[in-house]
């Protein structure tokens, strides 16, 4: 048990519909992330929220729209996606004081998407 | 951008060998991270370095930051099947979320 919970585990979905993917930290943590893992490519970070404010955004295309509504809760919408955003989407918390280095991030088992 | 190389890329072993894999990059980081990934799971974090040269155990496992700052070692001792899985190494530099992962090492351990 790692403390961070994803919804659902496992995903299908049509180029054309709307579905959300759910992240929740159970550990205390202030700074929660979205990545994206694709097969035979190293992990890639897609957004950060700390204190429940975006502080980054790896030029993510629009079809991806974050929600953080309060520190425990991170949303991933998802709209119109192409079959090559097919990937495991990983959900992760940190405890960030400041801008010290070194906060370890916890990940959740993650979210299995494949678009057809 | 921040690159890290991970050797080797897969490992097959026979159980109760040891095992020893690398992380190195062209640059400095302030921390070390080590994950295990099982097929259909999140990582989960193994061990964190956070000083060049510290060396740190947790259970078979051990690993180090190198002394200059752009390696890091994973080493495990007397290998079991539950061993398998992926290995990720992860260096953090600046604010924490310049998390740079490596490529992975894919270990098969054999009866």
């Amino acid at each position: 048990e790692t403390g961070v919970t994803q919804t659902p585990r496992h995903l299908v979905m049509g180029m054309t519909n709307k579905k959300s993917l759910k992240c929740e930290q159970h550990l205390g943590h202030n700074a929660m992330y979205w990545y994206k893992q694709s097969a035979k490519k190293p992990l890639e970070l897609m957004f950060v929220y700390s204190l429940e404010e975006r502080v980054e955004n790896n030029s993510v295309p629009s079809r991806f729209s974050p929600e953080c509504p309060n520190s425990s809760h991170l949303f991933l919408h998802l709209h119109t996606l192409q079959p090559e955003d097919s990937a495991l989407y990983l959900c992760a918390s940190s405890e960030r004081r400041g801008e010290r280095v070194g906060e370890t991030q916890y990940f959740g088992p993650g979210t299995r998407l494949l678009v057809l | 951008g921040q690159q890290l190389n991970q050797s080797p890329q897969s490992m097959f072993i026979q159980e109760g060998e040891d095992v020893s894999m690398n992380c190195t990059s062209s640059s400095i980081f302030n921390t070390w991270l080590w994950y295990k990934q099982d097929p259909g799971e999140g990582p989960v974090l193994l061990i964190a370095l956070y000083k060049a040269g510290e060396l740190t155990s947790n259970g078979r496992l051990t690993a180090q930051f190198g002394i200059t700052r752009k390696d890091s070692f994973l080493n495990i001792s007397a290998s079991i099947p539950s061993d398998v899985g992926i290995y990720f190494c992860a260096g953090i530099t600046g604010t924490a979320s310049k998390l740079t992962f490596g490529t992975g090492t894919r270990l098969q351990v054999t009866l």
